[in-house]
């Protein structure tokens, strides 16, 4: 079956550091690839996504790029800020819509 | 458009009582997803719905957990005889025919 591997965290960064949460996944076919946000005691946010591959998703200076051949979507940002303290779950889908195969999840604290 | 509503937030049952949690799709949304995250986890798919019919609910317990989303009103995660392994956040997502899915901001049941 599907399934997602995300960074282990938790993973602590001083401002302005750059980041990278790594997150490789196994799909039969063409899955669509997530990152969500979800900030302590709220739901989650779509962050960004990818449809297919080589399509690189980005929003609030983070990026992710589907890479089919290395089956990977890994999360970058290149100065992070203490107000994306979070956790960042990685995420595919068979479909645009259907049922999400979740990673479970990467604690980032960023200190001032 | 209002975001995808689940109510209430926060849930407190004694062992052996019934928990009941609702989630209002978004406008015009007739697919909704129900998921659970456990402490320091990821979320895991439990049950997809349409109007009226259950898609797909690989990931339903056996016993105790039901879900509906019938023609008129919100759909309804039903958990019977509640044990302390429930505890956890409970999503709800929704979505329109082949287009990505809205999270909701959980519900948090704690089981005393």
């Amino acid at each position: 079956g599907d399934s997602v591997t995300q960074m282990e965290g938790p993973v602590t960064l001083s401002e302005e550091a750059f980041l990278t949460i790594n997150c490789t996944y196994t799909a039969t076919g063409y899955p669509s690839l997530f990152w969500y946000v979800q900030y302590p005691g709220e739901g989650l946010q779509l962050l960004l996504k990818a449809t297919k591959a080589d399509d690189k998703g980005s929003n609030k200076g983070f990026e992710a790029t589907y890479r089919k051949e290395t089956t990977s979507f890994h999360l970058e940002k290149g100065s992070v800020q203490v107000s994306d303290s979070a956790v960042y779950f990685c995420a595919l889908s068979d479909s645009i819509a259907g049922k999400s195969t979740f990673g479970d999840g990467t604690t980032l604290t960023v200190k001032p | 458009n209002a975001g995808v509503m689940q109510n209430p937030r926060h849930l407190v049952r004694r062992r052996g009582q019934e928990a009941r949690l609702r989630c209002s799709p978004m406008k015009g949304h007739s697919h909704v997803y129900w998921y659970r995250q456990l402490p320091e986890e990821g979320l895991k798919f439990m049950v997809y719905l349409q109007k009226e019919n259950i898609i797909d609910e690989s990931g339903m317990p056996k016993e105790r957990f039901s879900a509906e989303f019938p023609k008129e009103g919100p759909s309804i995660l039903r958990i019977q005889q509640v044990v302390r392994g429930d505890s956890a956040a409970y999503f709800c997502a929704s979505s329109p025919p082949q287009s990505r899915a809205f999270f909701g901001q959980g519900t948090r049941l704690t089981v005393v």
